[in-house]
């Protein structure tokens, strides 16, 4: 139990456009679901926290407007990168847990390239 | 400020041969430690999670230690495997008020098995 996917595992986009991201926990409800960034030989930087049917929590330096996260169910959160940019090119990993105060899962990661 | 040291950053060995790797932290209140294998592009695979009381925790070939009082953590990797080759990841969950608790990531050991 407890399986958390991402959805694209790899994805290419061009400068300036837009990339949805989307985590479900696929065996159970996650009220709350994280999203981390890594660049390459660096840990997991924590950028939001999500729960359900409320606004995102933002960690200090991300900005909330470029990082759009919905999460509209218990099932499924997503991330959208808007306005991307080359340096926006990152692995993309979320996480999510049954409550706030219960261990989290990782998802597989997704590979975003902004060209 | 909570961090969580790793050592060594990277290690090559010989398939069969054994290899310790080692995790030092600040992480105060102190909830969990858990270990996880990240094999590249991929997301963070839990191996083990250790509690306060508890000193040694063994899955299959991956042993992990923790003395608490020194806030030190180690995990043992016996008759490595190449498949083993992968990042390895200290992570300490620390309670940060309320129902919160907060992950501190290491930055990993990049572990290279060789035939």
């Amino acid at each position: 139990g407890a399986v958390v996917s991402q959805h694209p595992s790899r994805v290419i986009c061009k400068s300036g456009t837009s990339v949805k991201i989307e985590c479900r926990s696929l065996d159970f409800q996650a009220t709350t679901m994280f999203w981390y960034r890594q660049f390459p030989k660096q840990s997991l930087m924590l950028m939001a926290t999500s729960n359900e049917g409320s606004k995102a929590t933002y960690e200090q330096g991300v900005e909330k407007d470029k990082f759009l996260i919905n999460h509209a169910s218990l099932t499924l959160s997503t991330l959208t990168v808007t306005s991307a940019h080359p340096e926006d090119s990152s692995f993309y990993i979320c996480s999510a847990a049954r409550t706030v105060s219960l261990e989290q899962y990782f998802g597989p990661g997704t590979r975003l390239t902004v060209t | 400020k909570n961090q969580v040291e790793q050592s060594p950053q990277s290690l090559i060995i010989l398939e069969g041969k054994n290899c310790t790797l080692q995790c030092n932290y600040t992480v105060s209140p102190f909830s969990n430690l858990r270990w996880y294998k990240q094999d590249t592009g991929r997301g963070p695979v839990s191996l083990t999670i250790m509690t306060f009381s508890e000193n040694t925790k063994s899955n299959g070939r991956y042993t992990a230690t923790l003395d608490a009082d020194t806030k030190q953590s180690s995990l043992h990797i016996t008759a490595s495997q190449l498949s083993d080759s992968a990042s390895y990841i200290c992570v300490v969950r620390g309670y940060s008020g309320g129902s919160n608790y907060k992950l501190t990531f290491g930055k990993g050991t990049l572990l290279t098995v060789n035939p």
